[in-house]
């Protein structure tokens, strides 16, 4: 079972200013990562796929970078709607597919 | 547009059976896809529990594989998700979701609002 590992567990920061996320993978995934929003009360929301792409719909503030075991997602400009928790899950290696325990980035 | 509403009761007796059903509505569950059970209990992250494909090919989480048994009905164009002998541990909000395994996204990329189960005598 590939293990996924996010940092920080909370992010506190202002509406404005940059976000940074981490997820670590116990092994490579090369580029088949996803990043999911989850808002209080809401079902988790598809952000970015294969560590780099945009689903549709998400705003271009949203980015991510890596491969193999380290990857990153990016919040430009935090907007006050952008308060929520975060997870990565890998797509390489299954079953099963596994989600990090996730970060909330908190005003 | 494609949704998906889970349904089910919202409270099962420990050692007792879990079934909920995933009714996908505005497409079909014949499309080309993988179908997926995720649940979160209260506070805590995400854990996928299975998932399906049209023909009927399963595939579960090794934590929980002999307990859960996930299968498609065409005709009523939904999946479920049975898991039995279930604990406390077992409480939580369960989601199903659309796989677009080898598609544009590679991920889950629709989810259905999520249904609460409470495991409690």
């Amino acid at each position: 079972e590939i293990v996924l590992t996010q940092s920080p567990a909370t992010l506190s920061l202002s509406p404005g200013e940059r976000a940074t996320l981490s997820c670590r993978a116990s092994q490579s995934v090369s580029k088949y990562l996803a990043w999911y929003q989850q808002k209080p009360g809401q079902s988790p929301r598809l952000l970015i796929h294969d560590a780099s792409k945009r689903a549709s719909g998400i705003p271009a503030r949203f980015s991510g970078s890596g491969s193999g075991t380290d990857f990153t997602l990016t919040i430009s400009s935090l907007e006050p709607e952008d308060f929520a928790v975060y997870y990565c899950q890998q797509r390489f290696n299954w079953p099963p597919w596994t989600f990090g325990q996730g970060t909330k980035v908190e005003i | 547009q494609v949704q998906l509403q889970e349904s089910g009761p919202g409270l099962v007796k420990p050692s007792g059976t879990l079934s909920l059903t995933c009714v996908v509505s505005g497409g079909s569950v014949s499309s080309s896809n993988w179908w997926s059970w995720v649940r979160q209990p209260p506070g805590k992250g995400l854990e996928w529990i299975g998932e399906i494909n049209d023909s009927g090919s399963a595939n579960y989480n090794p934590s929980l594989n002999y307990r859960v048994t996930i299968s498609v009905d065409k005709s009523k164009n939904h999946f479920s998700l049975t898991l039995t002998s279930v604990t406390a541990a077992d409480t939580a909000i369960y989601y199903c979701a659309r796989d677009d395994y080898g598609g544009n996204t590679n991920a889950f990329d629709l989810w259905g609002l999520g249904t609460m189960v409470t495991v409690s005598s």
